[in-house]
């Protein structure tokens, strides 16, 4: 059945390293993005995709990179430049960017801590 | 000032209470998310609306544009209510549309609803 995955569901790093997260989705969907989650604030979004080969720069991008090589395909890596990269990551997917009131399909998440 | 409040922030109920949150956001929207998040993390959407009301099973979902106002009912409430509810909308202004054509999703912080048996 369709959905979006993401992996791992947890993930240790020590500083200074990057660290990619994986988010796959099969609902055929153009458009995915990236949000982080800290506690006490509401979803941000870091990058988003509406299209293969191309991806812009959300609320805060800074520290992180993205591709999408594949339609299917999101990765985020959380670099050496992030500074406070301890955080919970969501990944989310809509059918396409062009339809208004389109529905968001989110995974299940990646806990990201740095120590 | 967030441009999406919920309130309340925290809420215990007891099981087989009627719950209310409630979602006032500041923009013109286009459509307005209900999410839920479990302990876990994962977060599944129980409604999207643009405009009256939506029901599905125990859950109510409701929207008054003029006042931009949204709320999420819950009848019966039952320990597996327990979870996190977030409001986000998706606003309909070409500044503020980061994500796409369509709108970027601005989120409320959540409410954190807790049913005891």
């Amino acid at each position: 059945d369709g959905g979006i995955t993401q992996s791992p569901k947890y993930l240790f790093r020590k500083e200074g390293q990057n660290v990619t997260l994986s988010c796959e989705q099969n609902l055929n969907h153009d458009a995915m993005y990236w949000y982080r989650q800290d506690p006490g604030q509401g979803l941000r979004l870091i990058y988003y995709s509406q299209i293969v080969n191309d991806f812009q720069k959300g609320d805060i991008a800074e520290g992180y990179s993205v591709s999408r090589e594949k339609k299917e395909s999101f990765p985020l890596t959380v670099t050496s430049a992030q500074k406070n990269p301890t955080a919970f990551y969501l990944c989310a997917s809509s059918i396409e960017s062009g339809r208004v009131n389109t529905e968001a399909f989110f995974g299940q998440g990646t806990r990201l801590t740095v120590v | 000032k967030n441009e999406v409040e919920q309130s309340p922030q925290n809420l215990t109920a007891q099981e087989g209470e009627f719950i209310t949150i409630n979602c006032s956001y500041s923009v013109g929207i286009s459509a307005l998310h209900w999410l839920q998040q479990h302990p876990g993390g994962g977060i599944v959407s129980l409604f999207m609306l643009s405009s009256g009301k939506k029901k599905h099973g125990r859950l109510i979902a409701t929207i008054n544009i003029q006042e931009k106002h949204s709320s999420l009912h819950i009848t019966a409430s039952h320990p597996r209510d327990s979870a996190v509810y977030i409001c986000a909308v998706r606003s309909r202004s070409g500044a503020e549309s980061r994500g796409g054509s369509q709108g970027n999703l601005i989120f409320g912080k959540g409410t954190k609803l807790s049913v005891k048996p």
